[in-house]
């Protein structure tokens, strides 16, 4: 079965540190992998996501990720933290040929930056 | 630009009531998803349509019920209404790909 793992939910960092929010993952076949955010009394959006190809996945407001196989990580960087990216981060995995197009969904982690 | 939208973003309701929560979506999708949102809890899925008249269960859809009717349209029916029943509750649609798309959200109390 599939599973998805966010460390920590809570991470607070300084305005213009590096932001690193982990997200690891358990799948028997290759994955497609999500990063969503929602910031305060909205939905989601979704920030990146990898299905296949390049491993590094950019995504919008300077958001990136890794996919590493061996890891089974993919988690989410950003180099220069700002006020408006506290929100709350949503890693999920799928994979390909689910038909049922479900995705398995992290706890969240809630991004608190320090002016 | 894909648009999904909820018919309330707050509403609250008495205990033993019957709720409608109703969802669009504008792009012709053919699936989508009914999730609850609750603090440490993450997305817990509810019930989900993979096409008109069609639905599965999700992890938690005790008290819960859905409908189809019209591809754009989904509806969360809770028929009696409990006060556990207070939370976020999101609304997602997708395409024949793995990408959802959110709307904003209704927060629901029950009292």
């Amino acid at each position: 079965a599939q599973s998805v793992t966010q460390l920590g939910s809570h991470v607070s960092v300084s305005e213009g540190a590096l932001v690193l929010l982990r997200c690891n993952y358990s799948s028997s076949v290759p994955p497609y992998l999500f990063w969503y955010v929602q910031y305060p009394n909205q939905g989601l959006q979704l920030l990146l996501k990898y299905t296949t190809g390049a491993t590094l996945v950019k995504g919008i407001n300077g958001f990136e990720a890794e996919f590493k196989k061996s890891e089974t990580s993919f988690h989410l960087t950003k180099p220069s933290a700002h006020m408006s990216d506290a929100a709350e981060y949503f890693c999920a995995v799928t994979t390909h040929g689910d038909s049922n197009y479900q995705l398995i969904w992290g706890a969240g982690t809630k991004l608190i930056i320090k002016p | 630009d894909v648009k999904v939208t909820q018919s309330s973003r707050y509403l609250v309701k008495r205990t033993g009531e019957k709720v409608f929560l109703e969802c669009v979506q504008d792009m012709d999708h053919e699936n989508m998803f009914w999730y609850r949102q609750d603090p440490g809890l993450g997305l817990r899925l509810i019930y989900f349509s993979y096409d008109v008249k069609m639905k599965e269960k999700g992890d938690i859809p005790e008290g819960y019920s859905v409908s189809r009717e019209k591809k754009e349209r989904f509806s969360l029916i809770l028929e009696s209404a409990s006060t556990n029943q207070t939370s976020m509750y999101l609304c997602a649609s997708s395409p024949l790909s793995n990408t959802q798309y959110f709307g904003p959200g209704t927060r629901l109390t029950v009292l």
